[in-house]
């Protein structure tokens, strides 16, 4: 079964400090790599997407993630982080089968300190 | 505004007590998702819907019961719920079932307390 792999769990960090977070997907054929966040209270939003085109995909508030095919990644950084980066990450795979089956992965609670 | 909405947001209730969480988008999606969210565990999908009466399971569908009799509307039904349905709920709807590269709009959740 298709299955997403997010190997942070809790994430600390000062404010100003770099942010990676690692997400490996086990699917062989094509993809559609997302990442959402939730802040504390609210519902998932979209933070970017990859399905086509240049691996290095930029979003919203300063965020970016890579595609890498050759190791089934789609890692998420941003280099300096803030306190309002406090939240709940998601790596979301929509396989490409021609119809929507989104799997998330587990989540990464990151937590920056002022 | 654009926008998935989700009644009620919070509910406790006992064991066995049917109940129904409402979900409603006004973008005219074809879409629809229920998922349910557990530390750990992330989100996991209950069922979807690909149209008005085009439902399917998801991958714990266990325990759980929907409908789509109109575009906009996917309800949530729990006809006997259990302690093990305690969660956090969130509905979901995207353009088309056939555009896996759209984004999920999500709406803001419901917390079940099941005692």
């Amino acid at each position: 079964a298709q299955s997403v792999s997010q190997h942070n769990h809790h994430v600390i960090l000062s404010e100003a400090a770099s942010l990676e977070l690692g997400c490996n997907y086990s699917y062989g054929g094509t993809v559609n790599l997302f990442w959402y966040v939730q802040y504390p209270g609210q519902h998932l939003q979209l933070l970017l997407k990859y399905f086509s085109g240049d691996p290095l995909v930029k979003g919203i508030k300063g965020f970016e993630a890579e595609f890498i095919k050759s190791k089934f990644s789609f890692n998420l950084r941003k280099p300096s982080v803030q306190w309002s980066d406090t939240a709940e990450y998601f790596c979301a795979v929509n396989l490409n089968t021609g119809f929507q089956k989104l799997v998330f992965g587990t989540g990464t609670r990151l937590l920056v300190s002022p | 505004e654009a926008q998935v909405t989700q009644n009620p947001r919070y509910l406790i209730t006992v064991t066995g007590k049917k109940l129904t969480v409402t979900c409603s988008q006004n973008m005219n999606h074809e879409y629809m998702s229920w998922y349910r969210q557990d530390p750990g565990l992330g989100l996991r999908q209950i069922y979807y819907s690909m149209n008005v009466e085009v439902t399917d399971k998801g991958d714990v569908p266990e325990g759980y019961k929907v409908s789509r009799k109109e575009k906009r509307n996917f309800p949530l039904i729990l006809e006997s719920p259990s302690p093990n349905q305690t969660s956090l709920y969130f509905c979901a709807s995207s353009l088309s079932a056939g555009r896996p590269w759209d984004e999920q709009f999500f709406g803001p959740g419901t917390r079940l307390t099941v005692l």
